[in-house]
């Protein structure tokens, strides 16, 4: 399987806290992806970077890439309740006729007031 | 922003009975969607990549007879659990591409959770 493996599988940060969350997986890739999912709802995309990249910040957010070690970090700075949420990393992979993504197992991050 | 919607959002259903779901892109025109499943606290696995106008790519242990699907417009697919059993109760997710607008992006729909009976 391709399919990524992310530590920690859960998380229990304070308010205001940096939360931090890692992904590996095992192929070449063209690019990396976050996405974040609160309980019960859809994928909300949050960054790509691309596997000529080795970092990128989006906000609060900054991911990092490192190829050779086929791992990916997302760091959450200053983090608030609401970012309460399950977050999963994805690579892209070529399928029969067009890429698709393949999730890692996720990381369920609890900020506690 | 790119919008995908899905409906029902949850739906139960008897066993043995089929259930249609249906997965539009708002906005935008998706040439490919992509139908996921998510049991509790798990991870998405990808079902089948459907193509506009041709048949579905199913990702290998997906039952094609079991799990319909069917893209008919650039802006629908629709996936069709056919006599659903309790085994089938999960959370399916669709999505969207926008590759052909120079994006690498999917967007995603909300879900929709299915209860069979």
């Amino acid at each position: 399987s391709q399919q990524g493996e992310e530590d920690p599988q859960a998380l229990s940060i304070q308010e205001g806290e940096n939360a931090t969350m890692n992904c590996s997986y095992k192929t070449s890739i063209n690019n990396l992806q976050w996405y974040r999912q609160n309980s019960g709802r859809g994928l909300v995309h949050l960054i790509l970077i691309r596997s000529n990249e080795r970092e990128k910040h989006s906000g609060r957010l900054r991911v990092t890439l490192d190829t050779s070690k086929k791992s990916s970090s997302l760091l959450i700075t200053a983090s608030r309740a609401a970012d309460t949420a399950s977050y999963f990393c994805a690579t892209d992979a070529l399928g029969d006729s067009s890429y698709k993504l393949i999730f890692g197992s996720g990381t369920r991050l609890l900020v506690r007031p | 922003g790119a919008v995908v919607s899905q409906h029902p959002s949850w739906v139960i259903c008897k066993s043995g009975t089929s259930v249609k779901i249906e997965c539009r892109s708002l906005d935008f025109q998706a040439t490919t969607m992509f139908w996921y499943r998510q049991f509790p606290k798990q991870s998405l696995m990808l079902m089948a990549t459907s193509n506009e106008g041709s048949k579905a790519t199913y990702e290998q242990g997906v039952e094609k007879d079991k799990f319909l699907i069917n893209h008919a417009s650039l802006t629908l697919s629709t996936l069709t659990v056919t006599s659903a059993h309790p085994e089938d109760s999960s959370f399916y997710i669709c999505s969207a591409d926008t590759f052909g607008g120079g994006e690498d992006t999917q967007y995603f729909g909300p879900g929709t959770r299915l209860t069979v009976l």
